[in-house]
């Protein structure tokens, strides 16, 4: 089956830092989504990406799809204690099918 | 709010007992994805719903477990013979083919004792 690989894991950053977190899939995508979950919750959808090279923002999050449909990357510019929390990518194929990688795990020192 | 609801929130269950968990999608949606969740993994998919049929079930969906969405509405998981290896959170989410945004709910954590 398809396998999404998340990295890194896990990343401590101190606020007001970027972060980058990317996705690769060992198949081609359609779409990509990039979803945050905090503790209890289920998954808040933050960007949908619908087009190979295609970049999106939203507000200080930026997420672009990968011309070869393999990959995704998502970007927090000045990162603020409320991004902490699980930030998962999931593809989607030709059957609308949705899989999710495993998540990163972002903290925010203040 | 007219988001997507799960219902319970939360089930402790005895080994052994069934249990039933209900979604209801947000209004006019016509597919409906049921994942499973447990600690430190993102979501793995069960099953989906495009309006009542039941298109794709994913191998983890044992004979314990039945899904339905009778009338292309809210859909039922039930789990029967609950173990312990169940307890997880259950998630749902909607979407509106051929747009590819899904929202989730809120999901219903299992715990099996």
């Amino acid at each position: 089956g398809q396998q999404l690989n998340q990295s890194p894991q896990s990343m401590f950053i101190q606020e007001g830092e970027d972060v980058s977190m990317n996705c690769t899939s060992s198949s081609i995508f359609n779409t990509w989504l990039w979803y945050k979950q905090d503790p209890g919750e289920g998954p808040v959808l933050l960007i949908a990406l619908y087009k190979a090279g295609e970049l999106t923002s939203n507000g200080r999050l930026t997420a672009q799809f990968g011309i070869t449909r393999k990959d995704s990357f998502l970007n927090i510019s000045a990162s603020i204690p409320s991004d902490v929390g699980i930030y998962f990518c999931a593809g989607r194929d030709n059957n609308n099918d949705m899989r999710f990688g495993a998540g990163t795990r972002l903290t925010v020192k203040p | 709010d007219t988001g997507v609801s799960q219902n319970p929130r939360h089930k402790i269950t005895k080994r052994g007992q069934n249990v039933t968990f209900r979604c209801d999608p947000i209004s006019e949606h016509n597919r409906l994805y049921w994942y499973r969740q447990t600690l430190g993994q993102g979501p793995e998919f069960l099953t989906y719903f495009q309006n009542e049929a039941q298109l794709e079930k994913s191998r983890l969906l044992s004979d314990r477990f039945s899904a339905e969405r009778p009338k292309g509405s809210f859909s039922t998981l039930e789990i029967q013979r609950t173990e312990q290896g169940d307890s997880a959170m259950y998630l749902c989410a909607s979407s509106l083919v051929p747009v590819a945004e899904a929202f989730f709910g809120q999901g219903t954590r299992l715990t099996v004792v």
